[in-house]
C-alpha cells in the first residue's frame, strides 16, 4: 500500500462544475503540498498546508492531521484547470523527504 | 530572477549508456533534491544535494550518483542505463532550513533509453 493515496486516478467535468481531489497518507508528517502538473512536465506549487484551510482565488486547500487527510478544491472549474495534481507530503523536519501519491488527472470540458 | 533551470530537455540514450543531467538551484536557494518520474506515476525521491553533499537518498541502486558544485547547481549521473530508467528527471530546490516553504521544481530532463 502506498504511503500517500490520492482519488479518483481521473476526473472530467464540464466547466463551473465544484470539484474535490483527496489524499490521504499513512505516515506523520509536518506538511502537505498540493502541486500542479501539466503536460510537459513541469510542476507548480499550488498550496503548502501544515493546519487548517488555505484559499487562493478558486483554489481551497484543506487538511485533517488526526485523519491524516487533505482535500483540494476547485470552484467555478475552467477547461484551463485541465492538468494532473499531486499531493505530496514531507515526513519530517529532519528528512525534507517527500512522498508524492500517483497524482488525479483532471480534464475540464468547456 | 531565473527559477529552477534544467539541461537538457530532451535526452536519448541506448541500454548501458551514461547520461549526466544538470540542474540550476532557484536564486538564493542552496539545496537541490531530485527525483523520478515514470510515466503515470508520482515523482520518486532519488537524492537530495547540501553543502556539496549527498544528505538524503532513496530506494534507488548505485548507479544513481550525484554531485553538487560549490555555486549551488547539481548534476545527476546514471549509469549503465536500463530500459527502465526511461523517465521524467526533476529537480527541485529549497533552502536548506526553511522546509516548510513552496516548493520550486524545474521542467524536467525527459530520458529516453532505447
Amino acid at each position: 500500500k502506498n504511503e500517500v493515496e490520492q482519488s479518483p486516478q481521473n476526473l472530467t467535468a464540464q466547466e463551473g462544475e465544484f470539484i474535490t481531489i483527496n489524499c490521504s497518507y499513512s505516515v506523520g508528517i509536518s506538511a502537505l503540498h498540493w502541486l500542479q502538473q501539466h503536460p510537459g512536465g513541469g510542476i507548480v506549487s499550488l498550496f503548502m498546508l501544515s493546519s487548517g484551510k488555505k484559499k487562493h482565488g478558486r483554489l481551497i486547500a484543506t487538511i485533517n492531521i488526526q485523519e491524516k487527510h487533505s482535500s483540494l478544491h476547485i470552484t467555478a472549474s475552467h477547461p484551463r484547470d485541465s492538468a494532473v495534481y499531486i499531493c505530496a507530503v514531507l515526513v519530517s523536519y529532519n528528512t525534507d523527504k517527500l512522498i508524492f501519491g500517483t497524482g488525479t488527472r483532471l480534464q475540464v470540458f468547456p | 530572477d531565473a527559477g529552477v533551470t534544467q539541461s537538457p530537455t530532451h535526452l536519448i540514450k541506448t541500454r548501458g549508456q551514461q547520461v549526466t543531467l544538470r540542474c540550476s538551484p532557484k536564486s538564493g536557494h542552496d539545496t537541490v533534491s531530485w527525483y523520478q518520474q515514470a510515466l503515470g506515476q508520482g515523482p520518486q525521491f532519488i537524492f537530495q544535494y547540501y553543502e556539496e553533499e549527498e544528505r538524503q537518498r532513496g530506494n534507488f541502486p548505485d548507479r544513481f550518483s550525484g554531485h553538487q558544485f560549490p555555486n549551488y547547481s547539481s548534476e545527476l549521473n546514471v549509469n549503465a542505463l536500463l530500459l527502465g530508467d526511461s523517465a521524467l528527471y526533476l529537480c527541485a530546490s529549497s533552502f536548506r532550513f526553511r522546509t516548510n516553504e513552496k516548493l520550486f521544481f524545474g521542467s524536467g530532463t525527459q530520458l529516453s533509453v532505447l
